[in-house]
């Protein structure tokens, strides 16, 4: 079963635009890791946020993470056709990572 | 390339017949993780191994899937009976946990059509 869902599904967006995609999940974590996927290929690490931290930035990718709310949004800033891709949120429990649903990002150049 | 490689890339078999898909992950990672991941889906956790220990397995795995980590190195994960339900992508993932941090490596997944 997947622990995560990501809002928005889809999103398509202008280049240069930001893009913000969420995540919501239902049990306590460790951490919250975002993935990205390009299509047909295997998924790499972005960012990984602990539970007692609130904000990370990596570049041009900011996580926030809310452990009351059960959230976290990743956002994309400057966005480039090279970030179309699928995005999903990672939650680490007690000895297991369990992905989201994913947000299918386009960015139009 | 996150050093993570998986064999075959690709594999279309017939119903009924056996697959065998392998993992070498990267050579330092003690934890190996099996993943199946569908059409428009997340990755769905099968099982994964501490080095040659297999600490968990997922409902998801059925009396049909057997994995291995023999020497704590590479996997092998082996369907019998292949369905029509099996067909999805078979992702293989690695990681070394560090301060309970587990990043994992994916490696680029074998894509299993059963016809």
């Amino acid at each position: 079963s997947q622990q995560g869902e990501e809002d928005p599904q889809a999103l398509s967006i202008q280049e240069g635009e930001n893009a913000t995609m969420n995540c919501s999940y239902k049990t306590s974590i460790n951490n919250l890791q975002w993935y990205r996927q390009n299509s047909g290929r295997g998924l790499v690490h972005l960012i990984l946020i602990r539970s007692n931290e609130r904000e990370k930035h990596s570049g041009r990718l900011r996580v926030t993470l809310d452990t009351s709310k059960k959230s976290s949004s990743l956002l994309i800033t400057a966005s480039r056709a090279a970030d179309t891709a699928s995005y999903f949120c990672a939650t680490e429990g007690y000895q297991k990572v369990t992905f989201g649903t994913g947000t299918k990002l386009q960015v139009i150049p | 390339d996150t050093g993570v490689s998986q064999n075959p890339r690709h594999k279309i078999t017939k119903r009924g017949q056996n697959v065998t898909f392998r993992c070498d992950p990267i050579s330092e990672h003690n934890r190996l993780y099996w993943y199946r991941q569908t059409l428009g889906q997340g990755p769905e956790f099968l099982t994964y191994f501490q080095n040659e220990a297999q600490l968990e397995k997922s409902r998801l795995l059925s009396d049909r899937f057997s994995a291995e980590r023999p020497k704590g190195s590479f996997s092998t994960l082996e369907i019998q009976r292949t369905e029509q339900g099996d067909s999805a992508m078979y992702l293989c993932a690695s990681s070394r946990p560090q301060n309970s941090d587990d990043t994992q490596y994916f490696g680029p997944g074998t894509r299993l059509t059963v016809l």
